[in-house]
């Protein structure tokens, strides 16, 4: 059963602290997205790929935040230095999206910055 | 800027009632409209898409409705249950992004 595989689940940090969530796409998957879910803000897209090229990060803070796909089966999202307003749940999702199917969204990596 | 609102927030409902969920965005150019499902702790599921060409979309006792033109949609879940209770979250599908509304909480009680 395929699905997109988050790594770590759960992280406590302190604040300062680098931190690099990682994601394993769907195999053949073409376009990879990045997702923050707060309670006051809800899901906001971070940064997008497809093919492997970036191409919308607009909604990521550019000082502190990097994405980057080293090669089709790894995205990863960095955050250096945390603080503790980015404590949240960050989502990966994947999907074919020229073709309008459905996105598929791993579990998430729960981050708390103290 | 797209934005989506769902509406109501929250619904608490007992088993077996009929529901209508709703969800607004304020730029009709959309490629399609999709309707997910979240559990507690966990990611995403989708549960019915609906491109812009089409009305609506059913899946079981789930109904999706699309109205582009007045930037509309509606979920529409038949005889509730307990295990329906999770949130429901639209997204629009806009230059190949996916925006997403805040969701409506649902819980339905036995």
């Amino acid at each position: 059963d395929a699905r997109v595989t988050q790594t770590p689940r759960h992280k406590v940090t302190e604040m300062g602290q680098e931190v690099t969530m990682r994601c394993q796409p769907i195999l053949g998957h073409n376009t990879v997205f990045w997702y923050r879910q707060t309670m006051m803000q809800g899901l906001e897209l971070l940064a997008y790929f497809r093919n492997r090229a970036p191409l919308d990060d607009s909604g990521m803070p550019k000082d502190r935040f990097s994405a980057e796909m080293p090669d089709a089966t790894l995205a990863t999202l960095k955050i250096q230095p945390s603080e503790p307003r980015d404590s949240a749940v960050y989502f990966c999702a994947s999907g074919l999206v020229n073709s309008r199917n459905t996105i598929y969204f791993g579990e998430g990596s729960w981050l708390t910055v103290v | 800027k797209q934005e989506v609102t769902q509406i109501p927030a929250a619904l608490s409902v007992p088993e077996g009632e009929n529901l209508v969920l709703n969800c607004s965005f304020t730029d009709s150019a959309i490629y399609n409209l999709q309707w997910f499902r979240q559990d507690p702790g966990k990611g995403l599921t989708s549960l019915l898409l609906i491109q812009s060409s089409q009305r609506e979309q059913t899946s079981g006792r789930l109904n999706a409705s699309l109205d582009k033109s007045s930037g509309r949609s509606t979920l529409y879940i038949a005889a509730s249950q307990p295990g329906d209770s999770a949130t429901y979250l639209c997204a629009v599908d806009n230059t190949d992004k996916l925006i997403f509304g805040t969701g409506t909480r649902l819980q339905v009680f036995p």
